[in-house]
């Protein structure tokens, strides 16, 4: 596509469910990474893609949140037994080959856990 | 135009006037550096990128200058408009390292 895709762009949850957060990356771009942003906040790195593979996951917060990639194109970001601190606005970059000429960002999912 | 020698979290300018947001980084290291643009309800957006081998990079209507020294880099935007209004980020790259660390924002509001 044109640019980075995420979807849904808003998604309100109960606490304690499980959800899933999906990113299309631009065609073509083997790095991946997505990035969380609580309110008023900067961007906490979270995980980096390099085709399916996720070289670090050193920035995921627990172990309720895990991603994979497939077919070097989409990525799915699960949250499971979200809790009320996993509010923030997910999101996700995407970029030809690592960081040489900065990323692309998607337009994020505003995760709100109730 | 208005400037901060220290980063604040927020910037507020006059319509015309030229902004200055700063910014310090974390790792002598990074050997790139990035200024995105974030306006509400969107994702960042690339403005400028340096290396550091330069001190000084224009763009349109924007500048960015790079003192390794003191590990300060900052965003010169010219004739600021309301469209300007926007968080402005920082992110730097360390040489070996796959990802950006973004600092913490300023929110610029340009006044009318």
């Amino acid at each position: 596509g044109a640019g980075v895709s995420q979807s849904p762009s808003n998604k309100v949850t109960e606490k304690g469910k499980d959800v899933e957060l999906r990113c299309d990356p631009i065609s073509g771009h083997t790095a991946l990474y997505w990035y969380r942003q609580s309110l008023g906040q900067g961007l906490e790195f979270l995980i980096y893609f390099q085709g399916n593979s996720a070289p670090d996951k050193s920035g995921l917060p627990s172990d309720r949140f895990s991603a994979e990639r497939t077919g070097g194109s989409v990525s799915t970001l699960t949250i499971q037994r979200t809790q009320q601190e996993d509010s923030a606005v997910y999101l996700c970059a995407s970029s030809p080959t690592g960081v040489t000429y900065g990323y692309t960002f998607g337009s994020g999912t505003r995760l709100t856990v109730v | 135009g208005e400037s901060v020698g220290l980063h604040l979290p927020t910037l507020s300018v006059q319509e015309g006037d030229n902004s200055i947001i700063n910014c310090a980084y974390s790792n002598s290291a990074s050997d790139y550096f990035i200024w995105y643009k974030q306006e509400s309800g969107k994702g960042p957006q690339f403005i400028i990128d340096i290396r550091s081998n330069m001190d000084k990079r224009q763009g349109q209507r924007v500048t960015v200058l790079l003192n390794k020294t003191v590990k300060h880099l900052s965003l010169q935007i010219a004739a600021t408009q309301p469209g300007d209004s926007a968080v402005y980020f920082c992110a730097e790259n360390p040489p070996d390292d796959y990802k950006l660390s973004f600092g913490a924002g300023t929110t610029v509001t340009v006044r009318a």
